[in-house]
């Protein structure tokens, strides 16, 4: 069956540091893959998705990008964040675009 | 483009009593429909999904949908609830490939 890993579970970091947030999938070969961010009490804004590796579409310009350095990985990065950052990032997998997407558990991101 | 409306922001209700969750879209076009179950400080878990078939979708944890397409509508039922179903909940449409979320339900069990 097919699994997806998020981690960390939970970060602070201060304004300004470097971020890196890694989302990986078992199980399954070239999913579509896709991060989230849900601000507290909101729904969720797609910010990256991917549908091979190498190919990003970013949905939302800010200082955060992503990655895809193998099929199954996906990582969500930033030089330098702002406190407009914190919040709850998810990362998903789908094995087609008109298919149910599934998600990890999460990564909950304050920013000091 | 397509939009996923969830009217209900919060939605209380009481032990064993029943709900209902509404969601309507926008675009009558051919989509698929599903809805998620988020439980505080985890990710998203499918509940249920209408690709196609039945209007009347069956899903986890004793939940169901009806597809109603004349209204554009995919509401959310169950007969009665349990302390353990607060949660959020989201309404999602895809069309074509893309996916559209709605704003979400929160749904509170109240002893």
């Amino acid at each position: 069956s097919q699994t997806i890993h998020q981690w960390p579970a939970t970060l602070v970091q201060p304004v300004g540091s470097p971020l890196s947030l890694e989302c990986t999938v078992e199980g399954t070969s070239n999913p579509n893959l896709y991060w989230y961010r849900q601000a507290a009490g909101r729904g969720l804004q797609l910010l990256f998705y991917s549908v091979g590796i190498g190919q990003i579409s970013s949905e939302v310009p800010q200082n955060l990008s992503a990655s895809r350095p193998q099929d199954r990985q996906f990582i969500l990065s930033s030089k330098k964040l702002l406190l407009s950052d914190s919040g709850f990032y998810l990362c998903a997998w789908s094995k087609q675009g008109n298919q149910p997407q599934h998600f990890g558990d999460g990564t909950r991101l304050s920013i000091l | 483009a397509q939009s996923v409306t969830q009217l209900d922001s919060q939605v209380p209700v009481f032990e064993e009593a029943p709900v209902e969750l509404r969601c309507n879209y926008s675009s009558s076009v051919s989509v698929y429909l599903f809805w998620y179950v988020q439980y505080p400080n985890q990710g998203l878990q499918l509940l249920l999904k209408y690709l196609s078939g039945s209007t009347l979708v069956k899903g986890i944890n004793g939940f169901e949908a009806e597809f109603n397409k004349s209204q554009t509508s995919f509401h959310l039922r169950k007969p009665s609830v349990h302390i353990s179903d607060t949660a959020e909940y989201f309404c999602a449409v895809v069309t074509g490939n893309q996916f559209y979320f709605g704003t979400g339900t929160s749904l509170t069990v109240i002893p």
